[in-house]
């Protein structure tokens, strides 16, 4: 069974710096998806940004962006300039690819971001 | 454009009792998820339906939980009967499946259950 593990349960960072947060996840498949959600105190869950993991080259949104690493099976999530309103949970999720029917997310636990002014 | 709609936002009830909580896919979407987030076991999947039908339950605590997608505008989930160790946020979230898409999951704000 797919894992996801985020190993930092919590993490702080100084309004305008740069953190980043680290997931790693176990498959034994080549194809698949990843994504960082953040859940603000308003607890709604948003799509921060997402990977396809037969493309080699990192997704980019805005201040956000990721390093893949498909060998170590690693995905982490770079905030830049970070802002008061990035304080939220964060939470790595994977995804096979779909056959013909859907498949379900697979979470990790979060990471708790603290934005200090 | 309508999100993922869930009822109620807040539901308190005392043990025993039946609870449901309910869900309104996006238009066009058509899988579901119930998601259950609690601090000490985060966000578990408990069902995914397929075109209206249930694919995978075993993430369904006990036979207390059931759920139902009628139609692809409509989906339940009931609790009967109701324990305090149900007490968490249930979310709803719907995407398009295979085939189109972008595997994005669109959740909705979430159910906060409190049984006493």
């Amino acid at each position: 069974a797919q894992t996801v593990t985020q190993s930092q349960p919590e993490m702080s960072v100084q309004e305008a710096e740069t953190v980043t947060l680290s997931c790693t996840y176990d498959t034994s498949e080549s194809d698949y998806y990843l994504f960082w959600y953040k859940q603000p105190p308003s607890r709604q869950m948003i799509l921060v940004i997402r990977q396809e993991a037969y493309k080699q080259q990192n997704a980019t949104e805005n201040r956000f962006s990721v390093n893949f690493q498909k060998a170590a099976k690693s995905f982490s999530l770079k905030i830049s300039d970070s802002q008061l309103g990035d304080a939220a949970m964060y939470f790595c999720a994977y995804r096979r690819p779909t056959q013909g029917g859907s498949e379900k997310l697979v979470f990790g636990k979060g990471t708790k971001l603290t934005v200090n002014p | 454009d309508a999100g993922v709609i869930q009822s109620p936002r807040h539901e308190v009830t005392e043990m025993g009792q039946e609870v449901t909580l309910r869900c309104k896919p996006i238009s066009g979407h058509n899988s579901l998820f119930w998601y259950r987030q609690t601090m000490m076991r985060g966000l578990e999947l408990l069902i995914y339906f397929n075109n209206n039908v249930p694919i995978d339950d075993s993430g369904m605590p006990e036979d207390r939980f059931s759920a139902k997608m009628p139609n692809a505008s409509f989906s339940t989930l009931k609790i009967q009967p109701s324990e305090p160790r149900d007490s968490a946020v249930y979310f709803c979230a719907s995407m398009v499946g295979a085939g189109g898409g972008t595997g994005e999951l669109f959740f909705g704000e979430g159910s906060r259950l409190t049984v006493l």
